[in-house]
């Protein structure tokens, strides 16, 4: 596709549920960057990977959250045990750069997640 | 630490009058970037510029121009004769290692 993508759009979970959130980005964009944006805020960093490497896992806010890019494509994001702080806009982004090199980054449309 | 403010929270305007929104950022790093970001209702972001910190020329692209200077560490963007389509929130985002530190955004409504 022409642009990043994400799945599911919506998600609603129970408190205490697992959820996986996927994001495909741009083909050919080596950088990929989870954020997380509540409601009436900006986003805010979770994770980055460089292929299929994390080399930054700086701001996920707890060992529930865990994300993983095995192939160097796709990426899944995983909330454990959800609780309803985690209720938010996840948002991917790509970019075709590597580290350090701060091209724009293309942004998915989200996938909102509400922990009831 | 990095951080971005966006002082406003919410500007209106009627459409044709022109608009700017600001910026301020704290940095320690000597090389950084800038970015301006839109997000309209569907909720995806749009890139609309990236700035670094050597070239402090404003940039002008159609109705959108930015001022970045570095002694007031601001870097503002200006929507003349803004459009009902302009409705959006706006961020702004500063370069940090790895990632995007993003300020909270100025929801600008546009009326008509």
């Amino acid at each position: 596709g022409a642009g990043v993508s994400q799945s599911p759009r919506y998600k609603v979970a129970k408190r205490g549920q697992d959820v996986a959130l996927r994001c495909d980005p741009i083909s050919g964009h080596v950088s990929l960057f989870w954020y997380q944006q509540a409601l009436g805020q900006g986003p805010e960093f979770l994770t980055y990977f460089q292929n299929e490497a994390q080399l930054d896992k700086s701001g996920l806010p707890s060992d529930r959250f865990f994300a993983e890019r095995p192939e160097g494509s796709v990426s899944t994001l995983k909330i454990q045990r959800t609780q309803q702080e985690d209720s938010a806009v996840y948002l991917c982004a790509s970019s075709i750069g590597t580290r350090g090199t701060y091209n724009e980054q293309f942004f998915g449309p989200g996938t909102r997640l509400t922990v009831l | 630490a990095q951080k971005v403010t966006q002082a406003q929270t919410e500007i209106s305007v009627v459409e044709k009058e022109d608009v700017t929104l600001d910026c301020v950022y704290e940095t320690r790093d000597t090389t950084y970037y800038l970015f301006w970001y839109k997000q309209p209702p569907s909720g995806e972001l749009v890139f609309l510029i990236r700035r670094n910190s050597f070239d402090e020329q404003n940039e002008i692209s159609g109705r959108y121009s930015w001022n970045f200077q570095k002694s007031t560490s601001s870097f503002n963007f200006t929507i003349t004769a803004s459009q009902v389509v302009d409705s959006a929130v706006y961020f702004c985002a500063l370069s940090e290692s790895d990632k995007l530190i993003f300020g909270t955004g100025t929801r600008l409504q546009v009326f008509p």
